[in-house]
């Protein structure tokens, strides 16, 4: 199995401003994925993290909002732009390979004020 | 497009119960089916999975499901509840149909489990 190290585990924010949030893999990992968790709501997928190019965002999230890095197989970073309160989530790194069940991070769970 | 859905938002039970979280899929193809379990504050930890071998799966912690083609159910059960089950449970399906990583979850399953 995967190790998932997300940072930070949480924090608290002003709107307006930004937060980049880490997830680092203790192995080389196919594919990386981000979720959003709000409030009592399961997980909505925000896009898949591609190695050197640009990330595939779902429907409902775009990238001036969800910018998202992916340098390399083990590690990639999201940032929440320009912050609402409506973006106060739970956001979750997934990684998985081809042949194995996808692995979660504990999250970040973020409070904007 | 794949779907799932969960029935019952909120499940309690008596400690030592059968448990029954009901999960039912959308999918044009045979799909890969999972079960998750989420406790407070943590994140998602992989209960069981399905991937178009035995129907009746076994996962971790006592749990297990079938699959169901006839009804697309994939319901999770567990003999004898245990305080500890008390966590939120998610069942998934992969988008696209086959594959482990990109998951479409269901709605989830609240699990309260009483003395």
């Amino acid at each position: 199995s995967a190790v998932i190290s997300q940072k930070p585990s949480r924090d608290i924010c002003q709107r307006g401003t930004s937060l980049t949030i880490q997830c680092q893999v203790d192995s080389q990992v196919t594919m990386m994925f981000w979720y959003r968790q709000q409030p009592g709501q399961s997980l909505t997928l925000i896009a898949t993290a591609n190695q050197g190019s640009e990330a595939t965002y779902e429907s409902g999230f775009v990238i001036d909002k969800f910018p998202i890095s992916r340098p390399n197989l083990t590690f990639s970073t999201l940032t929440v732009s320009n912050m609402s309160p409506e973006d106060s989530s739970i956001y979750l790194c997934s990684v998985g390979t081809v042949n194995t069940e996808a692995f979660f991070g504990q999250g970040t769970r973020l409070t904007v004020v | 497009a794949q779907s799932v859905t969960q029935l019952g938002s909120h499940v309690s039970v008596s400690e030592g119960a059968l448990v029954l979280l009901r999960c039912n899929y959308s999918s044009s193809v045979p799909p890969y089916l999972f079960w998750y379990v989420q406790y407070p504050n943590q994140g998602l930890q992989l209960l069981l999975k399905y991937t178009s071998a035995a129907t009746l799966v076994k996962g971790i912690n006592g749990f297990e499901a079938e699959f169901k083609k006839s009804e697309t159910s994939f319901h999770l059960t567990k003999p004898s509840a245990h305080m500890s089950d008390a966590a939120e449970y998610f069942c998934a399906v992969s988008d696209p149909p086959g594959g482990y990583n990109k998951l479409i979850f269901g709605a989830g399953t609240r699990l309260a489990v009483h003395p």
